[in-house]
């Protein structure tokens, strides 16, 4: 089945620095990729996706690209603020009509002010 | 937040007692999922609907039962509660309008003592 892995699972910069989470996936199928942004306590809520049929796609200081030849997909969060401090999770999408999604690990955010 | 409420919010129970959690959705939507999520695992699927009646099995679903036997309620049932479950449990739904996009209930924190 797919398997979605994430790195780092930690990673710490500093205020208005950039910041790149990477993921790979293993089935060639997965069409869809979303992230989600997870505050301490809070329920995780999408920030930004991207389907197969695009490269990359950005939202004002957040941007994903897509390599699906190397079957990987990035975040990338520029001019970090503290407020961007949460864990980020990446997820694939199962094929079957399931809908279904698979989530990788997660990566803890923090960002210094 | 997309319509999806989750109750109660925080359970403690004991060993071997039954449990059901619930997820209500307003908007109609024909998938719903069951998560949970413990660290260092990130969002781990228990059970998936979708439609009435229409359920199938996630990739922790041992010790777990779902029901819908409506549009917006998607039950999760711990027959036996056991200490391995003490975890938070995340309903989500899948909405907008391509499909895939996954919403997220406040979630349930389920501490089984």
């Amino acid at each position: 089945g797919e398997n979605v892995e994430q790195h780092p699972s930690t990673l710490s910069v500093q205020e208005g620095d950039s910041a790149v989470i990477k993921c790979t996936y293993s089935d060639s199928a997965s069409n869809y990729f979303p992230w989600y942004k997870q505050e301490l306590g809070k329920r995780p809520q999408l920030i930004i996706d991207i389907r197969s049929n695009v490269g990359e796609k950005k939202d004002q200081r957040i941007a994903v690209t897509l390599n699906k030849t190397a079957k990987h997909f990035s975040l990338h969060i520029t001019e970090t603020q503290p407020e961007d401090s949460a864990v980020y999770f990446c997820a694939a999408s199962l094929q079957g009509g399931s809908e279904k999604l698979v989530f990788g690990k997660g990566t803890k955010l923090t960002v210094n002010p | 937040d997309a319509g999806i409420t989750q109750s109660p919010r925080h359970k403690v129970t004991e060993t071997g007692t039954p449990v059901t959690l619930r997820c209500h959705q307003t908007e109609n939507h024909r998938y719903m999922y069951w998560y949970r999520q413990d660290p260092g695992h990130g969002l781990r699927l228990i059970h998936y609907s979708y439609g009435v009646k229409d359920t199938d099995k996630g990739e922790v679903s041992d010790g777990y039962s779902v029901s819908r036997s409506k549009t917006e309620d998607f039950l999760l049932t711990l027959e036996s509660a056991t200490s391995s479950q003490t975890s938070v449990y995340f309903c989500a739904i899948n909405g907008g309008t391509s499909h895939n996009e996954q919403f997220f209930g406040p979630g349930t924190r389920l501490t089984v003592l």
